[in-house]
């Protein structure tokens, strides 16, 4: 079955402590990206990878890293999560372009304390 | 500063009308558009999608409409099923890195 997934979906942490939320395809897609999604501000993107070791800033990337080392994997990286990084990310992937259809994992639900 | 705008948080429909969720814009180099569903604990999926250089994009019970010059498109569900209730996600793109998305409009259609 075609899929993103992520994991973990739900994760509570403190502020200061390193964590790492994973996101895999297996869709052979070029394109990935992270979204944080807020109230009343919808859904953001915070970087994105246009290929294999291939990463650039979205709107919101203060705070975060990424990696892609593998076409399939796209972790996200929080070095010193600060409770305003509290939010639901999700990860995405689409065939080459972000304007072709994106599928999305279903989503980490983070709180930092 | 929101590029795309969904002004109603919510909207409430009755089984079997029709469902008219609107998106604005401000930025005029915006030349891709598509609107996203999203279900509780599930991640968005994508629904329908239009061009600039179309109005018009039809898909079974889903319409889309752009109109250019006010800077304004919307989603036609006709007719509205309870299957439809989810977060309606309008998102805009200029050129081929980057997207912009609504705040979401929570769409309830009452059996």
């Amino acid at each position: 079955e075609a899929q993103v997934t992520q994991n973990p979906r739900y994760l509570i942490t403190v502020t200061g402590k390193k964590l790492t939320v994973t996101c895999s395809q297996n869709m052979n897609h070029e394109y990935m990206s992270w979204y944080r999604q807020d109230p009343g501000l919808g859904l953001r993107q915070i970087y994105y990878s246009m290929n294999v070791e291939v990463t650039d800033k979205g709107d919101v990337p203060e705070g975060y890293k990424v990696s892609r080392k593998e076409k399939r994997n796209f972790p996200l990286i929080l070095e010193s999560p600060s409770p305003n990084q509290t939010s639901l990310y999700f990860c995405a992937s689409s065939p080459r372009l972000i304007r072709e259809t994106q599928y999305f994992g279903p989503g980490t639900r983070l709180l930092v304390l | 500063d929101q590029q795309v705008k969904q002004n109603s948080p919510s909207l409430s429909v009755q089984e079997g009308r029709i469902s008219i969720l609107n998106c604005d814009y401000t930025n005029s180099m915006f030349d891709y558009f598509l609107w996203y569903k999203k279900y509780p604990a599930e991640g968005p999926t994508f629904l329908i999608s239009i061009s600039s250089i179309k109005d018009k994009n039809e898909d079974g019970r889903f319409t889309v409409f752009l109109n250019k010059s006010a800077k304004h498109l919307s989603l036609h569900i006709v007719p509205s099923q309870p299957g439809d209730s989810a977060v309606y996600f309008c998102a805009a793109s200029e050129g081929n890195n980057d997207m912009r998305f609504g705040a979401g409009t929570r769409l309830t259609v009452k059996p």
